[in-house]
């Protein structure tokens, strides 16, 4: 597609409940991020799948949280068992692949705001 | 990782000039100067890189240093559109994530 797409744009979940959110990069980007940004607060980074590769996983922070890449394209990030500290926008970015990201950076979609009630 | 800093706020009138600086001392010889900005209420956007020597694009102009330890972003007019958090990021053909800093908030006054 023509720019990083994430769903949903809006979300609102009650506590202790699983919520998934959706990112589609740019077609032929092999790099693909998740950050956080709680309200007024920079980026976190929190997961990067890079190709077939074992995901960096660094930035993950707590074991409720996890992120598959399926077929090198659409990435899912998961929430179990949400907290209200959850409540936040999620980004995803995607870039081309090694040598050719600091020439070209990344792409942000627009984000998915997560609200835990 | 290399680090970055920069002023948390900067004002600017419209259509005048903007200056806003970057200290990266620690940065390395493979590191490329990335700047993004993030508008309210959406996704960071890439706005220019550099390596070496200065750049100019559509967006703004990049100023670096000779020793490179510090650069500059040159918005040369500002509009109330350009009312952003600006982030200056060293990336390197390593790859992986960019870490973000606080970056500088900038506020036009009209």
């Amino acid at each position: 597609g023509a720019g990083v797409s994430q769903s949903p744009s809006n979300k609102v979940t009650e506590k202790g409940k699983d919520v998934e959110l959706r990112c589609d990069p740019i077609s032929g980007h092999t790099a693909l991020y998740w950050y956080r940004q709680s309200l007024g607060q920079g980026l976190e980074f929190l997961i990067y799948f890079q190709g077939n590769s074992a995901p960096d996983k660094s930035g993950l922070p707590s074991d409720r949280f996890s992120a598959e890449r399926t077929g090198g394209s659409v990435s899912t990030l998961t929430i179990q068992r949400t907290q209200q500290e959850d409540s936040a926008v999620y980004l995803c970015a995607s870039s081309l692949g090694p040598g050719r990201w600091v020439v070209y950076g990344y792409t942000f979609g627009s984000g998915t705001r997560l609200t835990v009630v | 990782d290399a680090k970055t800093t920069q002023p948390n706020s900067m004002e600017s009138n419209e259509e005048e000039p903007v200056h806003l600086p970057c200290n990266h001392s620690t940065i390395s010889g493979t590191d490329y100067i990335h700047w993004y900005r993030q508008l309210p209420s959406q996704g960071p956007e890439y706005v220019i890189h550099g390596l070496t020597s200065n750049v100019n694009n559509r967006m703004a102009s990049l100023a670096i240093a000779e020793d490179r330890k510090s650069s500059t972003l040159i918005l040369h007019r500002a509009t109330l559109r350009d009312a952003a958090v600006y982030y200056c990021i060293l990336m390197n053909n390593q790859g992986g994530k960019l870490i973000f800093g606080q970056g500088t908030e900038l506020s036009v006054k009209p």
